[in-house]
């Protein structure tokens, strides 16, 4: 597509249920990047993928938090018994490789959670 | 440990220039980027500088110092649209991205 697309833009949940968000990137970008950002704050970083090597799952919060990227593009991230902390904007970015310094990010708009 | 500081707010006047200071401590140095965060919206690219010097984008210009771990954005001739968040990233040794929290910019008629 043209630009990163994330689904949804918005989601209302309770407390405890599970909850999917999707990214769909760049055609042809390797790299996918999650994020999260709370209300005024700056970037978490929660995973990257890049191509078909194993992702880097170091900004992961707690095994509550999961994703997967199948095929190399599409990106679900998976948030299982969701707690009130967990609501904040997710940001899904790629990029046409990683591995350079000069690494530009393309943002999606992100998917805004609310747990009550 | 990895840091990036950056001034939390800043205000300033329509029509005025605006530097936005950024100061990092890295382990290693590939590149550093200033993104501009609209309120509610996603961040987009400004600039990328990896050798020191000035790089001049229109009314954006940004320039780093390695040497020093500083890195300034410079707006000029301020519009209301440019409030938003700016945000600073560096690329480290192992390429990962580590974000300043982002300076938030205020434009005053």
């Amino acid at each position: 597509g043209a630009g990163v697309s994330q689904s949804p833009s918005n989601k209302v949940t309770e407390k405890g249920k599970d909850v999917e968000l999707r990214c769909d990137p760049i055609s042809g970008h390797t790299a996918l990047y999650w994020y999260r950002q709370s209300l005024g704050q700056g970037l978490e970083f929660l995973i990257y993928f890049q191509g078909n090597s194993a992702p880097d799952k170091s900004g992961l919060p707690s095994d509550r938090f999961s994703a997967e990227r199948t095929g190399g593009s599409v990106s679900t991230l998976t948030i299982q018994r969701t707690q009130q902390e967990d609501s904040a904007v997710y940001l899904c970015a790629s990029s046409v490789t990683s591995g350079t310094g000069a690494n530009v990010l393309t943002f999606g708009a992100g998917s805004r959670l609310t747990v009550l | 440990g990895q840091n990036i500081d950056q001034p939390t707010e800043m205000t300033a006047t329509e029509g005025a220039i605006v530097q936005i200071n950024c100061t990092y401590q890295t382990s290693g140095f590939n590149g550093l980027f200033w993104y501009q965060q609209h309120a509610g919206e996603a961040p987009t690219f400004l600039s990328y500088n990896v050798l020191d010097g000035l790089e001049e984008k229109g009314r954006f210009s940004s320039f780093l110092s390695r040497s020093k771990g500083y890195s300034y954005l410079l707006l000029k001739e301020l519009q209301m649209k440019d409030s938003a968040s700016y945000l600073c990233a560096v690329t480290d040794s192992n390429y990962q991205l580590i974000w300043g929290a982002g300076t938030k910019l205020i434009i005053k008629p």
